[in-house]
């Protein structure tokens, strides 16, 4: 089972980039990289996904190393609204793409 | 797309009755759906895989008689807690899976339980 380790919080000013780092040391080679953001009270929400180098959409981006043991979420200038529980997971539906970690809470200041 | 709904939103119930928990696909087939159980200020823990057409599938320490799951359509999933107990009061959330977009589950807005 591909087990995540991500911090427990993070504190960013707003407008500034959050990278939040997670850690997976035993990811397979078929695992794809997933993150999601949940508000108190709401399901989570789908941010990106990517298998491997760097992925890119409206919202965020998602940087992987070559050896896939970790990959960071980068959040460019944020704002209070981003203040959530996002967490990554690793894995393929049906293996172990489905276990949450205890995921990075970020708070962000005005 | 993709949107996935739950109800109700919240519910409180009596000690020893049981709760339905509906979970739907709008907008897609799903023919996976999976369970969680959110306690506050922690993670989410899988309960139960449901699969149309067949018996869910729970995970270690879940009491399948206490939890049933029924996946009758390729839309609706439902949670029924048995005999609730004030422990059982939680965050319950469903997520589906887009089989078109093999990798990305959706989550609906979970239901809150609340057994007194």
């Amino acid at each position: 089972l591909a087990k995540t380790t991500q911090p427990i919080s993070m504190d960013s000013y707003e407008g500034q980039e959050v990278n939040i780092t997670c850690s997976h040391n035993n990811i397979a080679t078929n695992d794809y990289i997933t993150w999601y953001q949940q508000f108190p009270s709401q399901g989570p929400r789908f941010i990106i996904q990517g298998y491997k180098t760097k992925v890119t959409n409206e919202v965020a981006s998602l940087f992987i190393p070559a050896d896939r043991k970790s990959s960071t979420l980068s959040l460019p200038r944020v704002s209070l609204s981003d203040t959530a529980v996002y967490y990554c997971l690793v894995g393929l539906y049906g293996a172990n793409n489905l276990f949450f970690g205890t995921g990075t809470r970020l708070t962000v200041i005005p | 797309g993709a949107v996935v709904s739950q109800h109700p939103s919240w519910v409180i119930c009596k000690s020893g009755t049981s709760v339905k928990i509906e979970c739907r696909s709008l907008d897609f087939q799903a023919t996976t759906m999976f369970w969680y159980r959110q306690f506050p200020k922690q993670s989410l823990m899988l309960m139960a895989t449901s699969n149309e057409g067949s018996k869910a599938t729970y995970e270690q320490g879940v009491e399948k008689d206490k939890f049933l799951i029924n996946h009758a359509s390729l839309t609706l999933s439902t949670l029924t807690v048995t005999s609730a107990h004030p422990e059982d009061s939680s965050f319950y959330i469903c997520s589906a899976l887009w089989t078109d977009k093999s990798y990305e589950q959706y989550f609906g807005p979970g239901t809150r339980l609340t057994v007194t």
